[in-house]
């Protein structure tokens, strides 16, 4: 079955530093791929996604690149900001008829002035 | 995000209660989802909604009960619930495009429920 494994949290990290959350995929088929993140108290938003092999999805400064021979999906920010904290998820999804989100554990993230 | 919305936000209920979760969409999407948010673990997908008709059942207990009257609206109606249960309930909604693939998922901001 389909399966995503992100690197476990928390992160803590100063405003400025570079961001990394690692993520990679088991799946069957050839999945698409999504960041969402979900700020305290909030739903999950989606942050960025990429459908295809070397695709770069990208929104407010983040970047990911979808990359089929190693299956991964990293998250990167090259400044983080305080309003950056919340908890990042990576999931992943193949059609089957409805898209079947599968998601990772969730990896927190708090930045600090 | 506005677009879709979750009452109640957060709801204490006995083991021997009757009640519903409520979720709006206002996006014009034909497809909804119910979520459950357990602490430590991933998502786990509960139910899909396929322009009224339930398309996912993804093993619930019974004790969970679903019902879409429209393509706008997903209630859960929850009964003789589990402290186990207790979690974050998220709704989501989706377009069905062409040849039954769905588009992005936009999530609510979900009820937090206690079953004491």
């Amino acid at each position: 079955g389909n399966s995503v494994t992100q690197m476990e949290g928390p992160v803590t990290l100063s405003e400025e530093a570079f961001l990394t959350i690692n993520c990679t995929y088991t799946a069957t088929g050839y999945p698409s791929l999504f960041w969402y993140v979900q700020y305290p108290g909030e739903g999950l938003q989606l942050l960025l996604k990429a459908t295809k092999a070397d695709d770069k999805g990208s929104n407010k400064g983040f970047e990911a690149t979808y990359r089929k021979e190693t299956t991964s999906f990293h998250l990167e920010k090259g400044s983080v900001q305080v309003s950056d904290s919340a908890v990042y998820f990576c999931a992943l999804s193949e059609y089957f008829g409805n898209e079947k989100l599968t998601f990772g554990t969730g990896t927190r993230l708090t930045i600090i002035p | 995000e506005t677009g879709v919305t979750q009452t109640p936000r957060h709801l204490v209920m006995g083991m021997t209660n009757k009640k519903s979760l409520k979720c709006e969409q206002h996006l014009g999407h034909n497809a909804m989802y119910w979520y459950k948010q357990s602490a430590k673990k991933p998502l786990e997908l509960m139910f899909v909604y396929n322009f009224k008709e339930q398309t996912e059942n993804n093993s619930v207990p019974s004790r969970f009960s679903p019902e879409c009257p429209n393509s706008s609206h997903l209630f859960l109606h929850l009964h003789t619930l589990q402290p186990e249960d207790s979690a974050l309930y998220l709704c989501a909604s989706s377009q069905v495009v062409s040849g039954g693939n769905t588009d992005t998922q936009y999530f609510g901001p979900g009820t937090r429920l206690t079953v004491l």
